[in-house]
């Protein structure tokens, strides 16, 4: 079945550092892929999304590109802020269902 | 953009007792919604998939009795957890909207003491 496979974590930064969360999935067909993000004790939130293979997909500085060579869909930033302190899961679609990554917990450190 | 409201935010009840989680589209109309419950520190399990005016269908291992789902409307699904035990504490979290692109409401954090 689908899988998603994220980096583990806990990740921590100083600010202004680069970010990259690696993400690897396993799917049948040609799934959508996302990344979400979960600040404490909230749900989550959509960060990006990709729909089709060297779609790139970026939202408030945060980018990635879906790699279907790969099957990746890694998660960068050029320049964290303390506010990027989250936890990020990535996840892809299939059969109308979110399949998730383990999830990423980054600390960026003033 | 999309805006999918839970509630309550958190819950605490005793151990036996039944506790009703709601989960509202208010700017669109859903007819599939989605609960999941998520451990600490860990990701997201797809609980069950709520089909308006129909029946839920749960994942495997999910217990339809304990955890009883309503989608009795285009704009809301609730999730009754009945007969709460402690190891039923987590956080619960509803989404709705298209396959591309879902959103997800604030989650319950519920405790049973």
């Amino acid at each position: 079945g689908d899988s998603v496979t994220q980096m583990e974590g806990p990740v921590t930064l100083s600010e202004e550092a680069f970010l990259t969360i690696n993400c690897t999935y396993t799917a049948t067909g040609y799934p959508s892929l996302f990344w979400y993000v979960q600040y404490p004790g909230e749900g989550l939130q959509l960060l990006l999304k990709a729909t089709k293979a060297d779609d790139k997909g970026s939202n408030k500085g945060f980018e990635a590109t879906y790699r279907k060579e790969t099957t990746s869909f890694h998660l960068e930033k050029g320049s964290v802020q303390v506010s990027d302190s989250a936890v990020y899961f990535c996840a892809l679609s299939g059969d109308y269902k979110l399949s998730f990554g383990a999830g990423t917990t980054v600390t960026v450190r003033a | 953009g999309a805006v999918v409201s839970q509630h309550p935010s958190r819950v605490i009840c005793k151990s036996g007792t039944s506790v009703k989680i709601e989960c509202r589209s208010l700017d669109f109309q859903a007819t599939t919604m989605f609960w999941y419950r998520q451990f600490p520190k860990q990701s997201l399990m797809l609980m069950a998939t709520s089909n308006e005016g129909s029946k839920a269908t749960y994942e495997q291992g999910v217990e339809k009795d304990k955890f009883l789902i309503n989608h009795a409307s285009l704009t809301l699904s609730t999730l009754t957890v009945t007969s709460a035990h402690p190891e039923d504490s987590s956080f619960y979290i509803c989404s709705a909207g298209e396959v591309e692109g879902y959103t997800f409401g604030s989650g319950t954090r519920l405790t049973v003491v």
